[in-house]
């Protein structure tokens, strides 16, 4: 099983901050990384997937970046809203076919 | 247009007490899973099924079994409840097992143990 590891666990920010979180996992055993979002009393949705060395994504303010050489990936919110308020997680899969293991989680708090 | 439908929404099972949670996806997806949420915790694998007539344990498996009745349905059974075994328990389904397959995750189950 991976050892999928986010920090920080928590973090407040004031309206209009950019801020970044990160992921890591072993960069000996990697497939996919996952970027999810989850609300408070929501289920988690997709945000990215990235599964190459350099790859970068992007949906408006949001975006991540993912290094597997040596195992981590950022998600950044540039100019954080209250609305960005929620838990984010990342998910790793070893092997295609292997399940999505996540870690704990970074939960972002933007205060207006 | 339901996606991943889960019940119950809310359990209360006293200590020793049996359930089973039903999980069904209409979206032809291949591969189903069960995760629990725990304060702190994130979401941790509990059962996998890659695909129709295969599941497979994950990270924390103890106390449950799963059953992969077909390819739209995926059970969680707790046989005999613990007060450890209260938490958020949570269905996802994907396509599959290959990178790209994001899960869509289930409205979650509430369960409590006295």
């Amino acid at each position: 099983i991976l050892n999928v590891e986010q920090s920080p666990q928590s973090l407040h920010v004031q309206e209009g901050d950019s801020t970044n979180f990160t992921c890591s996992f072993p960069s000996s055993n990697f497939y996919a990384l996952h970027w999810y979002r989850w609300e408070t009393a929501k289920s988690p949705e997709a945000l990215f997937v990235m599964t190459l060395n350099g790859d970068e994504k992007k949906k408006g303010r949001i975006s991540a970046t993912l290094n597997t050489k040596e195992g981590y990936s950022y998600l950044y919110i540039k100019g954080s809203q209250p609305e960005d308020s929620a838990t984010y997680l990342c998910a790793a899969r070893a092997q295609a076919g292997t399940a999505l293991i996540f870690g704990k989680g970074t939960t972002l708090s933007v205060s207006s | 247009n339901a996606g991943v439908t889960q019940t119950p929404k809310f359990q209360v099972l006293k200590t020793g007490q049996s359930m089973t949670l039903q999980c069904a996806q209409d979206m032809n997806h291949n591969s189903m899973y069960w995760y629990r949420q725990d304060p702190g915790m994130g979401l941790r694998l509990i059962y996998y099924s890659a695909s129709e007539g295969t599941t497979d344990k994950g990270e924390v498996p103890n106390g449950y079994n799963v059953s992969r009745l077909n390819k739209r349905e995926f059970s969680l059974r707790l046989e005999s409840a613990a007060p450890s075994q209260t938490s958020v328990y949570f269905c996802a389904s994907s396509s599959g097992g290959s990178g790209a397959n994001v899960l869509t995750f289930g409205a979650g189950s509430r369960l409590t143990v006295l």
